[in-house]
């Protein structure tokens, strides 16, 4: 498979679940980033990864626990979160951060707090 | 921290009508980027923008990279109805080694 490939697609989980959203890119690209995506709101970049290590954590909750053990593989882990942490979460990769030739989204994850 | 500002926000055309949207900032950039995002998907790039006055096609779609690399505009022509979604520039500031910097969008609906 190539691209970004994103699982699960959906989920809804209780506020005081723990749960993890995968992403996984196949195009040899050494940065990766998780993205909120809300209704009405733009993007809001959480966490940037390059080489696999994190290099950018922006005022991200701590409820939100990401990890990227390879440059293929980046992991959010989720616990204890709010309903309004609903959102599409998007991860993207890019072939070194600071590049310009664009990043590859994935289809995202709608997360829904019940 | 910078921003772009993307109009419009929204656009509800008829099918076979031409669109056009921009983004505009007070700072440079050295690279303009146009993606296009379906409901319930992540963003896919439609055109990316290098040098200043660039005009590139691809498609239905024009997009340009302003003379004072402060803009950029995408259109598309003739419009149908599988163009509806969500359109976001992006921008690399001139000089930064940082990450890319996103539009608010613009939600495009196509009325057959």
């Amino acid at each position: 498979e190539t691209g970004v490939t994103q699982t699960p697609r959906h989920l809804v989980m209780g506020m005081t679940n723990k749960k993890s959203l995968k992403c996984e890119q196949h195009l040899g690209h050494n940065a990766m980033y998780w993205y909120k995506q809300s209704a009405k709101k733009p993007l809001e970049l959480m966490f940037v990864y390059s080489l696999e290590e994190r290099v950018e954590n922006n005022s991200v909750p701590s409820r939100f626990s990401p990890e990227c053990p390879n440059s293929s593989h980046l992991f959010l882990h989720l616990h204890t979160l709010q309903p309004e942490d609903s959102a599409l979460y998007l991860c993207a990769s890019s072939q070194d951060r600071g590049q310009d030739y664009g990043y590859t989204f994935g289809s995202g994850t709608r997360l829904t707090v019940v | 921290g910078q921003q772009l500002n993307q109009s419009p926000q929204s656009m509800f055309i008829q099918e076979g009508e031409d669109v056009s949207m921009n983004c505009t900032s007070s700072s440079i950039f050295n690279t303009w980027l146009w993606y296009k995002q379906d409901p319930g998907e992540g963003p896919v790039l439609l055109i990316a923008l290098y040098k200043a006055g660039e005009l590139t096609s691809n498609g239905r779609l024009t997009a340009q990279f302003g003379i004072t690399r402060k803009d950029s505009f995408l259109n598309i022509s003739a419009s149908i109805p599988s163009d509806v979604g969500i359109y976001f520039c992006a921008g690399q500031l001139l000089g930064s080694q940082g990450n890319l910097i996103f539009g608010k969008g613009t939600k495009l609906s196509v009325k057959p």
